[in-house]
């Protein structure tokens, strides 16, 4: 069974930095590439950004709202995939998912973890 | 980027109704159009791809229809557990982008 866990999220500052983790298991997961895509509180969803899988280079893409700021990376030996959020602001405030990507697509999300919650505020 | 417009943004009805709900894309997408259901306080589920073709272990009261810039979603015989938010996605260029949503609610 796919399952997709998120943590650290958190309330920060404004300004400060914060990295999401999302521990997977249920599929080989070098061969995926994964999405993180967030929802502030009461609206629609948004995506933030993705990596390939090494296979294709492992390379990332991201949204204009979060170009320069969020990273997203990956640790294949741990199965895990990471958000790094810097500089945040108080639009970033939201549930943050991590999504797996179905093959052959580029954005077609399968699989979402249950979420974590940012919440930027002084 | 592609902007999603879904119609309507809310939508009353009664169990055992039959509902439509409709997304545009500001342009052509080449049927690389998903639809998702999200309930209260879960992550969403993907329903359909491909514009019509139904995710696996998703019942087949749920169809998909469409091309170019205009698709819908349509729910038949809705049960308690089909009222949710629905969502739109179009996967066809980057960056990916959702309609706002329709937020299907119990007569």
């Amino acid at each position: 069974e796919v399952q997709l866990v998120e943590s650290g999220g958190g309330l920060v500052q404004p300004g400060r930095s914060l990295r999401l983790s999302c521990t997977a298991s249920g599929f080989t997961f070098r061969d995926y590439a994964l999405s993180w895509v967030r929802q502030p509180p009461g609206k629609g969803l948004e995506w933030v950004g993705f990596i390939r899988s090494k296979t294709y280079g492992g390379t990332t893409e991201y949204a204009a709202s979060v170009e320069g700021r969020f990273t997203v990376s990956r640790d294949d030996s741990k199965s895990n995939a990471y958000l790094q959020m810097n500089s945040l602001k108080t639009d970033d405030t939201a549930v943050y998912y991590c999504t797996l990507i179905s093959p052959g697509s580029s954005a077609l999300f399968d699989y979402w973890g249950q979420g974590t919650l940012v919440t930027v505020s002084s | 980027d592609i902007q999603m417009t879904q119609s309507p943004s809310s939508l009353s009805a009664s169990v055992g109704d039959r509902v439509t709900i409709t997304c545009r894309a500001s342009q052509g997408i080449s049927n690389s159009l998903a639809w998702y259901q999200q309930k209260p306080g879960k992550a969403p589920k993907l329903l359909l791809y491909a514009a019509s073709r139904l995710e696996s272990g998703v019942p087949s009261k749920f169809s998909g229809s469409g091309s170019g810039t205009d698709y819908t979603l349509t729910i038949s015989s809705l049960q308690p557990e089909d009222f949710a938010t629905y969502y739109c996605q179009q996967y066809y260029s980057t960056p990916c982008t959702f309609g706002q949503g329709t937020k299907l609610e119990i007569k």
